[in-house]
């Protein structure tokens, strides 16, 4: 099976613009959860969708926002960038029928955005 | 709340030596524990995890873990370490009714030496 594949790898923005970010789960997979990694805060969790329904939020701005399509795929979105938000964006999938928490997580290699 | 602790941010060790890396957690429920490791430019992989059962887990590339509740511990090792398991190392919590959220520890990069 082709794993988890995040798009576009790395993007350059400008502080006030906004950016949408796309991932596509393991064939198979429900559940999508999106992360930030930066060196200051280390691995935070977004959000998590389910069968196109968000499932669970962390402590994010609501300028990130995310949504899940009826084939699993799934994109965040961040408005009005600012330069904080530079950093390496993980998306994970896991199968999600089972409550999702005892589940392996597969990660994409990550979308790397850098805000200027 | 759940919350990780990985106990200093780098870690060196000679070729063969043994790998032992900490992780301690504090949950109010029972907690589900992984360990992931990610190498240069690249998404996390897992190790090893602890849902039920038995307390000592073995995962990929010779690693293992032994849940500890008494001591609230997750600790990682490898009898011998490689070239190739130099990366960064994180170890995550989840529990029940979380869903698929799952809350890191602020990582250790693991550097072996020739």
């Amino acid at each position: 099976k082709a794993g988890v594949t995040q798009t576009p790898r790395y993007l350059i923005k400008t502080r006030g613009q906004q950016v949408t970010l796309s991932c596509s789960p393991i064939s198979g997979h429900r559940s999508v959860s999106w992360y930030q990694q930066t060196p200051g805060q280390g691995l935070q969790f977004l959000f998590e969708y389910f069968s196109e329904t968000q499932r669970n939020k962390g402590n994010f701005p609501g300028r990130f926002s995310g949504r899940q399509f009826s084939n699993s795929r799934s994109e965040m979105n961040v408005s009005t960038l600012e330069l904080g938000d530079s950093a390496l964006y993980l998306c994970a999938s896991s199968i999600g029928t089972s409550g999702g928490a005892r589940e392996t997580q597969y990660f994409g290699p990550g979308t790397r955005l850098l805000v200027l | 709340a759940q919350s990780v602790t990985q106990l200093g941010s780098h870690v060196s060790v000679s070729e063969g030596a043994l790998v032992l890396l900490r992780c301690n957690y504090s949950s109010s429920v029972p907690p589900y524990l992984f360990w992931y490791v990610q190498y240069p430019n690249q998404g996390l992989q897992l190790l090893l995890k602890y849902t039920t059962g038995a307390t000592l887990v073995k995962g990929i590339n010779g690693f293992e873990a032994e849940f500890k509740k008494s001591e609230t511990s997750f600790h990682l090792t490898k009898p011998s370490a490689h070239m190739s398991d130099a990366a960064e190392y994180f170890c995550a919590v989840s529990v029940f009714g979380a869903n698929s959220k799952l809350t890191f520890g602020k990582g250790i990069t693991l550097s072996v030496r020739p």
